[in-house]
């Protein structure tokens, strides 16, 4: 099992309200990733990081924001979720080397009504 | 696609059977992954392979890279219906983010 955990799992709320999706890994992993997958499974990158104090957007526009103040930490942020916001998001973690591996958290599955 | 397509989109066999599934990607890569995703779950990593290999091999599984196709196979022998699940393959670039394909969705019929 990898060491890496979203909070929550499922998440129902309503549209306007603002919102954080948890991601901690205890790898002491540098980068970390936040992706979004349609429901028609394809993963689109929306946020990285290379480090503390580090982020970048990714390919795909997202009006969520992130941040990196420790290592283990990458929270992502809705201001105000729109019904557009549903979906699933799911956030990785890998070392600093190229050849190596991502290692996914459960994901979260965020509806907003 | 951000760097490509798999192919099929979906594909159902019968237990025993070989599954085979393609990837195609656009740009220059480090390496190339495959990744597996249960039903509503996050990804689990299966095999690397890096851009100067041609084949690779883990217990069942068989990854072939033609760099100069920008192309990569995925190959599961003697399927089980525990190999249900989606298989996606990703690209390493230069700038060291890894990018999904489409994926494909295996069903493995018991």
């Amino acid at each position: 099992e990898a060491d890496i955990y979203q909070t929550p799992r499922y998440l129902v709320i309503g549209t306007g309200k603002k919102i954080t999706l948890e991601c901690s890994q205890t790898m002491g992993h540098d980068k970390m990733y936040w992706y979004q997958q349609d429901p028609g499974m394809e993963l689109h990158l929306i946020h990285y990081s290379y480090g503390v104090n580090s982020t970048e957007k990714g390919d795909l526009s997202s009006e969520s924001t992130v941040s990196r103040i420790r290592t283990e930490h990458f929270p992502l942020t809705l201001e105000s979720a729109r019904p557009s916001h549903t979906s699933q998001y799911l956030c990785a973690s890998s070392d600093g080397g190229k050849d190596t591996e991502a290692f996914f958290g459960q994901g979260t599955r965020l509806t907003v009504v | 696609s951000q760097q490509g397509e798999e192919d099929p989109q979906a594909l159902s066999i019968q237990e025993g059977e070989n599954a085979t599934m393609n990837c195609s990607y656009k740009t220059s890569i480090n390496n190339l992954q495959w990744y597996r995703q249960n039903s509503g779950r996050g990804l689990v990593h299966l095999i690397l392979i890096r851009s100067n290999e041609r084949e690779k091999h883990s217990g069942r599984l068989r990854v072939t890279l033609d760099t100069s196709k920008k192309s990569s196979s995925l190959l599961i022998t003697a399927s089980r219906a525990a190999d249900t699940a989606s298989y996606f393959c990703a690209t390493r670039t230069g700038a060291n983010n890894l990018f999904f394909g489409t994926g494909t969705r295996l069903t493995v019929i018991p």
